[in-house]
């Protein structure tokens, strides 16, 4: 079955500064690349994903980045806020019905 | 529009009593899964169901069962609880196989003494 890896389990940033958060996937079927933010005691919220005919996609402070050759894909955060803390997680989905979920990072973000 | 509804929201139980978690999704979306988390581990999937009338197992099915009672509505099961089924469960629906993400119920915190 797929398995994700993701990095670095924590991740204490400054404020204002940028989080970079890695996963790989062994699957090279996989197609759809979805990242997952956790608050405490909530559930897991889609932040963004993107699917495996494109490199790259954006929205306002947060991008994600796939190569499909290497097998990784990382989500980026720029000019990070006390709101972006959070637990992220990434996951890749091995066949068209279920998503394999990285073990989580995170993310803390110092005023 | 409620989304993915779960219940109970915290259950406690002692080894050995069964139990069912509820979850409902008013959204017409054709798959449901379950999924438990603890930490350090991510999110795993116990079962799911690609479509009405059809289960599947995923990674850590033990001790559970499923019914996908109708297109609303996936049970999840535990027939003699043990204290390595604490967890948080957390229910969740996809519209269709074409790669929408999930969405996700609140979660019930289960705690097996």
């Amino acid at each position: 079955g797929e398995n994700v890896e993701q990095h670095p389990s924590t991740l204490s940033v400054q404020e204002g500064d940028s989080a970079v958060i890695k996963c790989t996937y062994s699957d090279s079927a996989s197609n759809y690349f979805p990242w997952y933010k956790q608050e405490l005691g909530k559930r897991p919220q889609l932040i963004i994903d993107i699917r495996s005919n494109v490199g790259e996609k954006k929205d306002q402070r947060i991008a994600v980045t796939l190569n499909k050759t290497a097998k990784h894909f990382s989500l980026h955060i720029t000019e990070t806020q006390p709101e972006d803390s959070a637990v992220y997680f990434c996951a890749a989905n091995p066949n068209d019905y279920k998503l394999s979920f990285g073990a989580g990072t995170t993310v803390t973000v110092r005023a | 529009n409620a989304g993915v509804t779960q219940t109970p929201k915290f259950q406690v139980l002692k080894t050995g009593q069964s139990m069912t978690l509820q979850c409902a999704q008013d959204m017409n979306h054709n798959s449901m899964y379950w999924y438990r988390q603890d930490p350090g581990m991510g999110l795993r999937l116990i079962y799911y169901s690609a479509s009405e009338g059809t289960t599947d197992k995923g990674e850590v099915p033990n001790g559970y069962n499923v019914s996908r009672l109708n297109k609303r509505e996936f049970s999840l099961r535990l027939e003699s609880a043990a204290p390595s089924q604490t967890s948080v469960y957390f229910c969740a629906s996809r519209r269709d196989s074409t790669n929408y993400g999930y969405t996700f119920g609140s979660g019930t915190r289960l705690t097996v003494v």
